[in-house]
């Protein structure tokens, strides 16, 4: 019940193509759910997150779409780019006092971005 | 504003041996989170601390890991005796909750080597 289900496990996209992943949980009582992003030897970044009283957040090339009855929520990045090549990671949490809380990480999605 | 910083980056230890990693969370950031990533992995949660107290530990070992964050100075992962299957990357992530933002920034990482 705690596990979070990511895929694909790796993606091809066009440079100015849609990249989608999608990302799907089974504890309701989860209430934080971000993206993160990685490079090659860093550390994850935060992209974007989300609470389950929204459908959907948009920042920038990055939307967060949730579907909170199913219990998926999903990453779009817009007009993909070279540099957007990473692994990507949804993850999702049961805050506590105003904290994240410990997040519970998808496996990751490799994406590749061809120019 | 200096970021998590994380040392050393990169550390090996033989087997038996003990292993100390360090996390220096962002300035007036009083929560720290310790994980764990496996090759190809997601990231796998350990502990949360606070400063002088550690909130959840449910991710940790029961045997070799401890973790502490003292009043001063950094937080500190060890791993007494390490073993092969230790060899991994560990991230610290630090936040400061209840000012309305419940993101995490991570560090760099210290990558692990047992040999």
């Amino acid at each position: 019940q705690q596990q979070v289900k990511q895929s694909p496990q790796s993606l091809i996209v066009q440079k100015g193509g849609i990249s989608i992943i999608n990302c799907a949980y089974e504890n309701t009582a989860f209430d934080y759910f971000p993206w993160y992003q990685q490079f090659p030897g860093k550390g994850p970044a935060l992209l974007i997150a989300i609470r389950p009283d929204v459908s959907e957040k948009k920042e920038g090339r990055f939307t967060i779409s949730f579907n909170k009855s199913a219990k998926q929520f999903s990453l779009h990045i817009m007009d993909s780019q070279p540099g957007d090549s990473a692994t990507y990671f949804c993850a999702a949490s049961i805050t506590w006092r105003g904290s994240q809380g410990n997040l519970i990480f998808g496996k990751g999605t490799k994406l590749s971005v061809k120019p | 504003n200096a970021g998590v910083m994380q040392n050393p980056r990169h550390l090996v230890r033989r087997r038996g041996q003990e292993a100390r990693l360090r996390c220096s969370p962002m300035k007036g950031h009083s929560h720290v989170y310790w994980y764990r990533q496996l090759p190809e992995e997601g990231l796998k949660f350990m502990v949360y601390l606070q400063k002088e107290n550690i909130i959840d530990e449910s991710g940790m070992p029961k045997e070799r890991f401890s973790a502490e964050f003292p009043k001063e100075g950094p937080s500190i992962l060890r791993i007494q005796q390490v073993v092969r299957g230790d060899s991994a990357a560990y991230f610290c992530a630090s936040s400061t909750p209840g000012q309305g933002d419940t993101e995490a920034f991570f560090g760099q990482g210290t990558r692990l080597t047992v040999v």
